[in-house]
This record gives C-alpha cells, structure tokens and sequence, in this order.
C-alpha cells in the first residue's frame, strides 16, 4: 500500500530532550515536507526537500532541523524542544512538484513538550 | 500575512443540500489550486485540483470553481452527507519558476446534520 508513515503517532516530552520525529514513503517520491497544524493557524510548513541531499525552510523553520540522505526518508529534529513546539506534524511527499498528483500525508504525530 | 485565506472556520449543513466552501488568495503568481479534507487524527487527503487555465472542475459530488479576476476559489459538496463532515483546506501553489511549494489557508470545519 502506498503511504507515507510517521513514527511515534504520540509523543510527550521534556523542555530541551532531543527527539526525532520519522517520516518514511514507499511511493519512490522526489517532494517531501514537513508541516505543523496548529489551532487557528491551518498547516504551516516547517522544512521541505525537493530530492536527496536537498532541503530548504520553510515558513516556520525554527528549532527544527531535517536530513534527506535516502530519497524515502525525511526525518524532523528537535534539538531542544520547547513548549511552542507541542503542536501536530504532518510529513508530506509528492511524486514531483508537478502539483497535479497533490501530496500524500501520513497520520500525524502530536507532540507535547512539557 | 495570509496569502490563502479561508475566512469561514466553520460551516454547519443539513444532509442532501448544498455546501460551499469558500477561499481567496492574494498572491497573482498563484495558477494552481488544491482542495484537502481532513478527518480528525488522521492526515490531510487530496480531494480536488484545479489550473488557473480552467473556471471549474468537478469530480462526483465535489466541483471547484475558479475565479481568477476575484481571486476566489470555492468548492461545491452536492448533496452534503454526514461523511464529508471534515475540516477542508485550500492550497494554491504558483508552477512558475519550478517552485509549486503550496500555501495552505486555515482550513473550514464542515459538519454535514443528519
């Protein structure tokens, strides 16, 4: 089945503990993304990557780094998490950024940092 | 400052009639648009696409019409059932210059009564 899956669906944390956040896609997809949804403010997109070794920031890239060294996997970093940082992350990828195709989503992870 | 602007957060109808969901965009380099639903806990699906080329487009029950003059897009649900009760994000991305990133607005919460 084609999907794009993250890892861990839940996660709650400490002010400053380093996590990462796993986004795989088994759809051999060129685009991949990050976004977080947050009330009121819909999907901002953190960090993308257009192909292997290539990523870029998005809107809201701070406190977040990412890596694309395998074209299936594009994982989130926070290397000292924060408060403002509890949100819900969505990894998105896209055959191209040929738009007609849309993205595929994964499920989400809700990250609490406390 | 929002380029894609959904201004309903919520709209509540009655099964079997119409809904409209409505989005404006500001951005004039903006020639790609594409409609999301969302259920909750799950991530975003792609629903409907549309090309500045075209003034409408329909799928089954879901029509998205494009006004570019008025920088508005809407998408119709015809008849509403209890199933497309959903969050529904709007997302326009400009294909020129390569870049396609979309920009997603704030999302409309529909709830379709029984």
């Amino acid at each position: 089945e084609a999907q794009v899956t993250q890892n861990p669906r839940y996660l709650i944390t400490v002010t400053g503990k380093k996590l990462t956040v796993t986004c795989s896609q088994n759809m051999n997809h060129e685009y991949m993304s990050w976004y977080r949804q947050d009330p009121g403010l819909g999907l901002r997109q953190i960090y993308y990557s257009m192909n292997v070794e290539v990523t870029d920031k998005g809107d809201v890239p701070e406190g977040y780094k990412v890596s694309r060294k395998e074209k299936r996997n594009f994982p989130l970093i926070l290397e000292s998490p924060s408060p403002n940082q509890t949100s819900l992350y969505f990894c998105a990828s896209s055959r191209s950024l040929g738009t007609v195709y849309g993205y595929t989503f994964g499920s989400g992870t809700r990250l609490t940092v406390v | 400052d929002q380029q894609v602007k959904q201004n309903s957060p919520s709209l509540s109808v009655q099964e079997g009639r119409i809904s409209i969901l409505n989005c404006d965009y500001t951005n004039s380099m903006f020639d790609y648009f594409l409609w999301y639903k969302k259920y909750p806990a799950e991530g975003p699906t792609f629903l409907i696409s549309i090309s500045s080329i075209k003034d409408k487009n329909e799928d089954g029950r879901f029509t998205v019409f494009l006004n570019k003059s008025a920088k508005h897009l809407s998408l119709h649900i015809v008849p509403s059932q209890p199933g497309d009760s959903a969050v529904y994000f709007c997302a326009a991305s400009s294909t020129s210059g390569g870049s396609y990133i979309p920009t997603f607005g704030r999302g409309t919460s529909l709830i379709v009564h029984p």
